[in-house]
Formats: structure tokens, C-alpha cells, sequence
């Protein structure tokens, strides 16, 4: 089983600042099947990136994935409002998919 | 627009089952599995496995097996979970969730509790 590992567990910004998670798998991921979820409270997870780097349909290009192999990055180039929230990363490309433990960015 | 629309939350004892249904809508089912994903409160994401709409096969984390059914109706449209032997903490919110994951149901709270 694939265990994901994120950091930092909270990272307190401000609007406007840019945000950078990490997520580092215990091995390699395959074909980089590695996605990132927003979620907040009372709300289903929302995908914003696929395959470590192709946003999802509808997500704003402030947001970005890179990364391959075992160390991915999401990145808010510029945190609004609506942003803060708590991220999650998963591999899905080996079973049993797996979720990282998350990321909450909360406003500073 | 696609849509998947689960069942209202339980409330069950120790030792009972659960079956959650996940409807589906705007998209053609039998083109895409259907993943099972819960929550527990204040934690985070857990994978339950998944059923191709297609051909009903199934893959399920091994922590569940024996315990979980994953079956879909294909003249309705309709993916279920069935949970078996449930304990305490097994009480989350259970999520369907399509294919690559883009389209999640609302949720469903399964409430274990003597």
C-alpha cells in the first residue's frame, strides 16, 4: 500500500499570498496518477487536479500541480477568499487508492 | 449536467448492515465505475473500493473485504454500498464518487450507535 505524507498539516496565509503543499508518496506513484481535492466543511471533496498536473474541468488556473514520482506540489499562485479550505492528495494508481492526511490552509 | 444523488442518513446498532444507494444521472452509467470513499468525523479521506458499471467487477480495499457489497443496477442507474457487521467506527459520511473521482455525491451519514 502507497502511504502519502503532506505537509505542512496547516499553513496560515493571507488572501492574496501564494501557497505551496507537498505530498510525498512512501513509493513511486504510477504514471503519476496523483490528484488533488479541496474540501470544505460540510461539503463533498472537489477535484482541481488530475494526473498531477491537468487541472479539472472548471478549476481557475491559479491553481497548479507539478511533481513526478514520489514528491508532487500544489501550488495557489494567488489565495482568494474562497480558498481557504483543506487539501487532499490521493494516488490512484495502484490499489487500494490512498488520501494523504490533508492540508488545511487557514487565513493568518 | 452529471449528478449522483445518495440516499438520507441511518442510524444503526452494532452488528447491522447498511446499504447506501448512489443514483446517477447525465452521463451514460455503464461508461464509468463508481468509487465508495468515507469520512469519519474530523478525519480524512479513506477508499473503500470500486464496481464498474459495466461488468459489475469489483476491487476493494482489503480492510473491508468480507464486510462490503458493491453492486449496480444498470436499468436504473442506481450504484449501492452495503456494509456489513458495522461498528462504531464505521460511523462516517460515505461518499459515491465517479470513475476518476470529478462528480461526488452529497454524502451520506451512517450513524452506528447502540
Amino acid at each position: 500500500e502507497i502511504v502519502l505524507s503532506q505537509s505542512p498539516g496547516t499553513l496560515s496565509l493571507s488572501p492574496g499570498e501564494r501557497a505551496t503543499l507537498s505530498c510525498r508518496a512512501s513509493q513511486s506513484v504510477r504514471s503519476n496518477y496523483l490528484a488533488w481535492y479541496q474540501q470544505k466543511p460540510g461539503q463533498a471533496p472537489r477535484l482541481l487536479i488530475y494526473g498531477a498536473s491537468s487541472r479539472a474541468t472548471g478549476i481557475p488556473d491559479s491553481f497548479s500541480g507539478s511533481g513526478s514520482g514520489t514528491d508532487f506540489t500544489l501550488t495557489i499562485s494567488r489565495l482568494e477568499p474562497e480558498d481557504f479550505a483543506v487539501y487532499y492528495c490521493q494516488q490512484y494508481g495502484s490499489s487500494p487508492y490512498t488520501f494523504g492526511p490533508g492540508t488545511k490552509v487557514d487565513i493568518k | 449536467q452529471v449528478q449522483l444523488v445518495q440516499s438520507g442518513a441511518e442510524v444503526k446498532k452494532p452488528g447491522a448492515s447498511v446499504k447506501v444507494s448512489c443514483k446517477a444521472s447525465g452521463y451514460t452509467f455503464t461508461n464509468y465505475a463508481i468509487n465508495w470513499v468515507r469520512q469519519a468525523p474530523g478525519q480524512g479521506l479513506e477508499w473503500m473500493g470500486w464496481i464498474s458499471a459495466y461488468n459489475g467487477n469489483t476491487n476493494h480495499a482489503q480492510k473491508f473485504q468480507g464486510r462490503v457489497l458493491m453492486t449496480t443496477d444498470t436499468s436504473t442507474s442506481i450504484a449501492y454500498m452495503e456494509l456489513r457487521s458495522l461498528r462504531s467506527d464505521d460511523t462516517a459520511v460515505y461518499y459515491c464518487t465517479r470513475d476518476r473521482f470529478d462528480y461526488w455525491g452529497q454524502g451520506t451519514l451512517v450513524t452506528v450507535s447502540s
